[in-house]
């Protein structure tokens, strides 16, 4: 597609339950990342694919959350038993090969907003 | 550890005013610095970026930055903002592939 695709776009749930969250990155983009805005904590790092494998999942708050992402392309963030502090927005983000790292720029979608109840 | 801090929660500009935003850094080697902004229920969108070269880097929309490494400073500025410029902005260092941004400005532009 066009631009980074996350759905759904609100999700709301009630404390205890599980969710997924999708993100489709942006055509031939290898790289994947997942962040976390909240008011709280601002903009925070979760985790980073190269492909299909995850070299970085050290911004992972808690083994309730976990990712994964099949034919290098469609990532899921899931969340096993939601509870009322994991109420954020969550954001993915794709870019291009890791050829050269950091000057890569990273494209966002708009973000999964999540509301534990 | 790399990191940025915006040291303003809050700027407010006059529509046609020129418009600064704020953002220092702090990095052990090369730093590649980016500024995004977000509107309202939208995702980031990039704006522009620093990797090396001239010290003012042009982005989307009509803003700029300049790259100061005396002053450790990255700072985004606009000639004449407009309304539609109201939005939060976010500057961010990367280490290899993860960001790590500021706690963001909202920019407030009145008519």
């Amino acid at each position: 597609g066009a631009g980074v695709s996350q759905s759904p776009s609100n999700k709301v749930t009630e404390k205890g339950k599980d969710v997924e969250l999708r993100c489709d990155p942006i055509s031939g983009h290898t790289a994947l990342y997942w962040y976390r805005q909240s008011l709280g904590q601002g903009l925070e790092f979760l985790i980073y694919f190269q492909g299909n494998s995850a070299p970085d999942k050290s911004g992972l708050p808690s083994d309730r959350f976990s990712a994964e992402r099949t034919g290098g392309s469609v990532s899921t963030l899931t969340i096993q038993r939601t509870q009322q502090e994991d109420s954020a927005v969550y954001l993915c983000a794709s870019s291009l090969a890791r050829l050269q790292g950091a000057k890569n720029i990273q494209y966002f979608g708009a973000g999964t907003r999540l509301s534990v109840l | 550890a790399q990191s940025v801090a915006q040291p303003e929660d809050q700027v407010n500009v006059a529509e046609g005013n020129p418009l600064t935003v704020k953002c220092t850094y702090s990095v052990s080697g090369n730093p590649y610095l980016f500024w995004y902004v977000q509107y309202p229920n939208r995702g980031l969108q990039f704006l522009l970026k620093y990797i090396t070269g001239d010290n003012l880097v042009k982005g989307s929309y009509g803003f700029e930055a300049e790259f100061n490494k005396s002053q450790t400073s990255f700072h985004l500025k606009k000639p004449s903002a407009l309304v539609s410029d109201s939005a939060l902005y976010f500057c961010a260092v990367k280490n290899d592939y993860k960001l790590s941004f500021g706690a963001g400005t909202t920019v407030t532009v009145r008519a």
